[in-house]
């Protein structure tokens, strides 16, 4: 079955504002978690990831913490645009495990 | 170029028939997936294959069998379709579980 839950399933945020989405795992093997977007209609694609020898990573308005202890990671996106609408999927795993399995994902809906 | 394509992108048939979807990826990539998104939009994984061997199968009922001829290449067939796996299915593939995983872009199937 799945190793990762996610919260909340849906989100609705305000453009211009913060919009912060959380997973928690239970596997202590995992040491990459990735984070991906699904636009309506599209593929899922890669936007973030981290591994678990850092703490948060950086990529312009997305950010991804890790907190190995409390075994939950987050997708932080700021200054949100209606392009970042979609869903979010999370998944958390370690080289060997041949299994890339997701969260049931997260609708983030951007309010203009 | 495309890194992994699928066919056909949309598929409606009968319950009872059988069918395949056929995927290929030219990224060089040894572990490769299928995944089934159902109307809820939960991408769950079916298969993982690593250099064109089976490596997990989640459960799937064996009216789905995967067929790897090559490790570029990663096919699905269904016997005896239900209305129940009316869905998108997802093919991707990545150098190892721990890295950037990248999707097709989707078969849309329909069985009516």
């Amino acid at each position: 079955g799945e190793n990762v839950e996610q919260h909340p399933s849906t989100l609705s945020v305000q453009e211009g504002d913060s919009a912060v989405i959380k997973c928690t795992y239970s596997d202590s093997a995992s040491n990459y978690f990735p984070w991906y977007k699904q636009e309506l209609g599209k593929r899922p694609q890669l936007i973030i990831d981290i591994r678990s020898n850092v703490g948060e990573k950086k990529d312009q308005r997305i950010a991804v913490t890790l907190n190995k202890t409390a075994k939950h990671f987050s997708l932080h996106i700021t200054e949100t645009q209606p392009e970042d609408s979609a869903v979010y999927f999370c998944a958390a795993t370690y080289y060997g495990n041949n299994r890339l399995a997701f969260g049931k994902g997260n609708q983030v809906v951007v309010i203009p | 170029d495309t890194a992994v394509s699928q066919t056909p992108k949309y598929l409606v048939t009968q319950m009872g028939n059988d069918k395949s979807i056929k995927c290929e990826q030219n990224l060089g990539h040894d572990t490769m997936y299928w995944y089934k998104q159902d109307s809820k939009k939960f991408l769950k994984i079916m298969f993982s294959y690593n250099n064109k061997e089976l490596i997990i199968n989640e459960t799937v009922p064996n009216r789905f069998s995967p067929k790897s001829p090559d490790k570029a290449h990663l096919n699905l067939h269904i016997n005896s379709l239900e209305l129940g796996d009316s869905a998108v299915y997802f093919c991707a593939s990545s150098p190892t579980t721990d890295t950037e995983a990248f999707f097709g872009q989707g078969t849309r199937l329909t069985v009516v």
